[in-house]
């Protein structure tokens, strides 16, 4: 069964660099999540999409947006990064409707420098 | 505001053994509840939910987790445990803002030994 595709897997940054991570869920889920898991943290919400217009935003610093385009794939753009972006950060996706399981992808490891 | 607790950071069995991993929730209305499993660099894998219905929920990989409202309870539980479960465990709940988020518990790590 198809999953939830993130790419790249891995990043290595510079402080006030930007970055791109993207996210493709599984066909036919119209609702995408972005998680930050830090060094032994639980994931932490930052922002929520449901047919390409945001649904929820929680801790997510200003200088991070992020967008879902019109096949469903979403990208979470980081700016000015700092040290303490380094984390996982996870999508996951799930279909709406009801209480369904978020399904969610491998990660991208982001390491600033 | 919602929120899950797991109380334990470890929690340490042997092979073949039961195992339970504790998880207590609040929340002011229903509770969805969720078991996520998380491998070294891995994303977390579903494992169960709990919606409503049966307290006793079966899930992935022989596992299930049993709801108890009166308790606030969630723990999630195996009858025999296998090395290979050794792993990061983490209790969800979804947010009663009705878009979907997913409020994590601190996570557990199971330490089955041979």
């Amino acid at each position: 069964a198809a999953g939830v595709i993130q790419s790249p897997r891995h990043l290595i940054k510079e402080k006030r660099e930007t970055a791109t991570l993207k996210c493709y869920p599984i066909p036919r889920h119209d609702t995408v999540y972005w998680y930050q898991q830090g060094p032994g943290q639980d994931p932490q919400f930052l922002i929520s999409f449901y047919e390409k217009m945001q649904s929820d935003k929680g801790s997510i610093p200003d200088r991070f947006s992020a967008q879902q385009f019109s096949d469903y794939h979403s990208e979470l753009n980081m700016s000015s990064l700092e040290l303490g972006d380094s984390a996982l950060y996870f999508c996951a996706s799930s279909q709406a409707g009801g209480p369904n399981e978020q399904f969610f992808g491998p990660g991208t490891r982001l390491t600033v420098l | 505001a919602q929120s899950v607790a797991q109380p334990e950071d470890q929690v340490n069995v042997a092979e073949g053994n039961p195992l339970t991993v504790k998880c207590t929730y609040s929340v002011s209305g229903n509770p969805y509840l969720f078991w996520y499993v998380q491998y070294p660099n891995r994303g977390l894998q579903f494992l169960l939910k709990y919606i409503t219905g049966d307290n006793l929920v079966k899930g992935s990989y022989g596992f299930e987790a049993e709801f108890n409202k009166s308790q606030t309870s969630f723990h999630l539980k195996k009858p025999s445990a296998l090395v290979s479960d050794s792993a990061l465990y983490f209790c969800a709940v979804r947010d009663e803002s009705n878009t979907g988020k997913l409020i994590f518990g601190q996570g557990t790590t199971l330490q089955v030994k041979p």
